[in-house]
């Protein structure tokens, strides 16, 4: 069975970093592309960015809106997805999704999702 | 960039009817190697999205053939037939061009 399962949100400061995780299995980790998105409370969901797998050397795209503040890694050897963000603002606050898929923008399997609340 | 107009908003039905979703993109969604990534999901009040349909029409693994895909280019339906309870939630479309989705359609039981 796969699970995806977050951790790591929680209450920051603008302007503070914040690392989220996402511990995978039931599934060959290195074989699938992984996914973070996030969603505010009432909104649609926003793809934030993907890491490739293995056979396409885990490189990375990321939306725009989030390029340059947020990082995406994996660490295959303990099934481990994370997405470090910085720079964090109130617009940030949503709760955040890691995912993978079956193809393209076809997103399987989720997790139950974090809570990132970016607040003073 | 890619926008994705869903409509309606909202609708609601009764149960055992049919409702249709409309999604359209502001560009053509086929990718250079001639598939089209559109995707479907349902999320349920308090859930996380769940995928229906991919690649336009293809139903995800243990979807009821109650939901339907179809469309190309730029414009894309979700049917769903004989509504049941459990269907109610807000209907996301997905498009792997620029990784967008929808801004929801959200379904009622009347």
């Amino acid at each position: 069975e796969v699970k995806l399962l977050e951790s790591g949100g929680g209450l920051v400061q603008p302007g503070g970093s914040m690392r989220l995780s996402c511990a995978a299995s039931g599934f060959t980790f290195t074989d699938f592309y992984m996914y973070w998105i996030r969603q505010p409370a009432g909104k649609a969901p926003e793809w934030l960015g993907f890491i490739r797998n293995k056979a396409n050397g885990y490189t990375t795209e990321y939306n725009p809106s989030v390029k340059g503040r947020f990082t995406i890694s994996r660490d295959n050897t303990q099934n481990m997805l994370y997405l470090q963000m910085n720079t964090l603002r109130a617009e940030d606050t949503a709760t955040y999704y890691c995912a993978t898929g079956i193809t393209i923008a076809a997103m399987a399997y989720w997790g139950q999702g974090t809570l990132v609340t970016v607040s003073s | 960039d890619v926008v994705m107009t869903q409509t309606p908003v909202s609708l609601s039905v009764s149960l055992g009817g049919q409702v249709s979703i409309s999604c359209r993109s502001s560009q053509s969604l086929v990718h250079n190697n001639g598939n089209t990534y559109l995707s479907w999901y349902l999320q349920k009040p308090g859930q996380s999205p769940q995928l229906l349909i991919y690649k336009v029409s293809n139903r995800f693994s243990g979807i009821s053939d109650r939901f339907s895909g179809s469309g190309s280019g730029t414009d894309f339906t979700l049917k769903i037939s004989r509504v049941e309870p459990d269907d109610l939630g807000v209907y996301y479309c997905g498009q792997g061009t620029q990784l967008t989705f929808g801004s929801g359609t959200k379904l009622e039981i009347k």
